[in-house]
């Protein structure tokens, strides 16, 4: 079963605009990761907050992650085209070997219209 | 180097068929896991090994199984496929062990795309 919950499920925005893109959890984590998949291939690694951070950045992303509301958000500055893809948050739910065991939440679909 | 590498990429089979999927993970990645991926879904969790043992297993049917070989390379086994078993099978290979950060951290292959008639 999916434990996240992402939203909204698709977003479409001018380039050079912000996209902001949520994600809500069940249980408690160890980390929460965010994955970008370009037209269901495989997806690729963007990012990973762990559960006692609050706010993360590499280049034009920025995560926040709020554990007492458990959710997390994810912003992309400055969008461009090649951001056009789904982005699924995945939550690591366990300790120890549970920790490897990702949950995918459902996605956003992102559309950067030029 | 090489990324996570999987094979066959597309394959067609029939109801009640069997199924192998091949995955080669990334060089010194000694963990390889398996997703499944419905259309329109996010990837869903069926199996974990690390250094040849299984060390998790999703919510699928005795139907699914796999194993990981001495050179850290992994086989997904569907039996007795079912239309629902359409998917993308999603491989990842990930450093694995329960400490360190990132030892979870996933990089994916493109895929098997799995359709049963």
């Amino acid at each position: 079963s999916q434990q996240g919950e992402e939203d909204p499920q698709a977003l479409s925005i001018q380039e050079g605009e912000n996209a902001t893109m949520n994600c809500s959890y069940k249980t408690s984590i160890n980390n929460l990761q965010w994955y970008r998949q370009n037209s269901g291939r495989g997806l690729v690694h963007l990012i990973l907050i762990r559960s006692n951070e609050r706010e993360k950045h590499s280049g034009r992303l920025r995560v926040t992650l709020d554990t007492s509301k458990k959710s997390s958000s994810l912003l992309i500055t400055a969008s461009r085209a090649a951001d056009t893809a789904s982005y699924f948050c995945a939550t690591a739910p366990g300790w120890g070997w549970g920790a490897q065991k990702l949950v995918f939440g459902q996605g956003t679909r992102l559309t950067i219209n030029p | 180097d090489a990324g996570v590498t999987q094979s066959p990429t597309h394959l067609i089979k029939t109801r009640g068929q069997h199924v192998t999927l091949r995955c080669s993970p990334i060089s010194g990645h000694k963990s390889v896991s398996w997703y499944q991926q419905v259309l329109g879904q996010g990837p869903q969790f069926i199996f974990q090994y690390y250094e040849k043992e299984e060390r998790g297993r999703g919510n699928f049917p005795d139907r699914f199984s796999a194993r990981q070989f001495p050179n850290y390379s992994s086989e997904l086994n569907v039996n007795a496929l079912l239309l629902g078993d359409s998917a993308l099978y999603l491989c990842a290979s990930s450093r694995g062990g329960i400490s360190g950060s990132g030892a979870n951290v996933l990089t994916f292959g493109a895929g098997s795309r799995l359709t049963v008639l």
